[in-house]
């Protein structure tokens, strides 16, 4: 089945303690997304990617990081969590940022910052 | 900038009403246009898209019209089910090489038997 798994679906954690987030695609898509789910904010791009060792900033970028490997594994990184990164986070993927490819997403990491 | 504003939420219907929500985009160029559709507990799915205008974009019943000249892709049903009840969000994707895609706030809609 094609999909883009995230791990875990939900996470606790105090202020500074690294976390990493795992994303995989199974569609050998070229393009990946990390986007984070406000209230009344919609979705926000945090970082892309649009192919191996090919990553860049969206619209929040600050206080995340990502590193693309492999084309299937796009982990999000947060060195020192904190509160305002409190948040619902999906990963997507699709065969090509340029053509608008329908983007897959993941269901979802809800991450608690405390 | 480009950006996507939904009606606000929730709309509560009844089974087999009729639905509409309402989806206005601001943008340069010439934008595809997108609806997403995420069920509780679930990431975001695409339910039809539009890539130029007049494209009529469907799918499950729904529909939506690009409409260039009042810079809207409203979402319409014409008998809305309880398996319908989600929150539906507009995107736009201006086709750069970000293959980023702009959201509105969503619209949770709840339909009651």
């Amino acid at each position: 089945e094609a999909q883009v798994t995230q791990n875990p679906r939900y996470l606790i954690t105090v202020t500074g303690k690294k976390l990493t987030v795992t994303c995989s695609q199974n569609m050998n898509h070229e393009y990946m997304s990390w986007y984070r789910q406000d209230p009344g904010l919609g979705l926000r791009q945090i970082y892309y990617s649009m192919n191996v060792e090919v990553t860049d900033k969206g619209d929040v970028p600050e206080g995340y990081k990502v590193s693309r490997k492999e084309k299937r594994n796009f982990p999000l990184i947060l060195e020192s969590p904190s509160p305002n990164q409190t948040s619902l986070y999906f990963c997507a993927s699709s065969s090509g940022g340029r053509y608008n490819s329908p983007l897959h997403f993941g269901n979802g990491t809800r991450l608690t910052v405390t | 900038g480009n950006s996507v504003t939904q009606m606000e939420g929730p709309v509560t219907l009844s089974e087999e009403a009729f639905l509409t929500i309402n989806c206005t985009y601001t943008a340069t160029g010439y934008p595809s246009l997108f609806w997403y559709v995420q069920y509780p507990g679930e990431g975001l799915q695409l339910l039809l898209k539009a890539t130029k205008a007049d494209d009529k974009g469907s799918n499950k019943g729904f529909e939506a019209t690009y409409r260039k000249e009042t810079t809207s892709f409203h979402l319409e049903k014409g008998s809305v089910q309880v398996s319908d009840s989600a929150v539906y969000f507009c995107a736009l994707s201006d086709g750069s090489n970000t293959g980023k895609l702009i959201f509105g706030q969503g619209t949770t809609l709840q339909v009651k038997p």
